[in-house]
Order: C-alpha cells, then structure tokens, then sequence
C-alpha cells in the first residue's frame, strides 16, 4: 500500500472551514483514499474515501487532484467537537488491510 | 452503518493472565477485524478474523498470544494471553463489507490495563 505523508498538527479556528492536506505521491491506479479521524477514547469513525473523482458527504468534502497525488479533506465549518486525529489511509483495491499512520491532530479554537 | 458492540470497554488485569474481549454486530459481516493501540499510538492490525476458518495474522502477531475465534458472521472475540505490562493498550474490533471498496467501521474499543 502506499505510503501517505499529513502534517502531525494544525489549528482551525470554529467556524471556520478545516482543510487538511495528505501527500500519496506513490499512489498506484487501484489505490483508494480514506479519511477515519478519532475523537479521544473512542474507535475511529469512518469519513470518507475516493478514486479519482472528488467526493462530498454529509460530513465532509474529499478534493483529490488530477494525478492523484494528494488530496485535501475540508471540513467545511468546523465545529468543537470535530477536535481529533485525522488519518489518511490508501488502501488498495481487493485489499482489505488498513495502514494507519501518525494521522493530523486537528485542534478547533472557540 | 453496522452497530458494533465490545465488551469489556474496559477492564485492568493481573499480569500473567488473559482476558477474552468480543465484538457484536447488529448485521452479517463479511470482514472482521482486529486492531491494537498502544498508548500515544496508531493503530495497528493484528489480524482478520475469517468466518469457518482460522484467523491470518500480521507480522508480528502470533495465534498463541491472540487466539481468536469467528463462530459466526456476527461475533467474534480477541483473547489476549498472558499478559504483560506490554500489552496495555486499546483493542478495537472493525467490520468490513462484501465490497473491497466498502470502507471499514470500528468499535470503542477495549481499554485494557495490566498491572
């Protein structure tokens, strides 16, 4: 599975849109992106994920770029409780493993 | 989503010993799985727990100290054997679709504390 690279921290201001970056630079073309994050104390809670297209939710915006390289998730406005460890996963299709890194501690400021 | 339920969330255990901790779901998996946190860590797979069959392990993971057993398409438990201090972490069961590209959904967790 590739390898994916994401800022160990960042703030974000409530209210404000989250966007946190992920580099998979040695992605390979069956290769799925995923997004879990991880409120304190409990198991990680699925996001989103994508191919190539860019995918929208309820919860959340996966922009992945034409070489598929990186993407960005935006949380579009931020609220306390989005306050956790964001990990970016690429997962190869047919695969079942999931290949947790150090993730990004999103912090949301009052 | 599938509703998954651990149980002990948490339990603190005499060195020496082992502690069975389940995972239930509220529908038919395919996929189950097990996962180990170590304080200020990551997650990291330990194995997959297969329907009918013998569970596949991760490097570094061996069936004697983590016997598992699937007795159905909606259970499955984690023993953690003879415990050591070293084995004080979060355990999480996860659940996978039928579809490769279905994304997975985790439980709580199991805190686990050897004193």
């Amino acid at each position: 599975d590739a390898k994916t690279t994401q800022p160990p921290s960042m703030d974000c201001a409530e209210g404000r849109a989250a966007n946190l970056p992920c580099n998979h630079s040695t992605i390979s073309g069956n290769e799925y992106v995923y997004w879990y994050r991880q409120i304190h104390s409990q198991g990680p809670q699925y996001i989103i994920h994508g191919l190539k297209n860019n995918e929208t939710n309820e919860m959340a915006s996966l922009i992945i770029t034409e070489d598929r390289k990186s993407s960005t998730l935006i949380l579009p406005h931020a609220t306390l409780r989005d306050t956790a460890v964001y990990y970016c996963i690429v997962k190869q299709g047919g695969s079942e493993k999931l290949v947790f890194g150090k993730g990004t501690k999103l912090t949301v400021n009052p | 989503s599938a509703v998954i339920s651990q149980k002990p969330s948490r339990d603190i255990c005499q060195r020496g010993t082992s502690l069975t901790i389940q995972c239930q779901v509220d529908s038919q998996v395919t996929m189950m799985f097990w996962y180990r946190q170590q304080p200020g860590q990551s997650l990291t797979l330990i194995a997959t727990a297969n329907q009918g069959s013998e569970a596949t392990y991760e490097s570094g993971f061996v069936i004697d100290k983590f016997p598992i057993s699937r007795p159905n398409l909606t259970f499955s438990t984690l023993t953690v054997s003879n415990m050591s201090p070293e084995d004080s972490s979060i355990y999480l069961c996860s659940v996978g679709g039928p579809y490769s590209n279905q994304p997975q959904h985790f439980g709580d967790g199991t805190r686990l504390s050897i004193l």
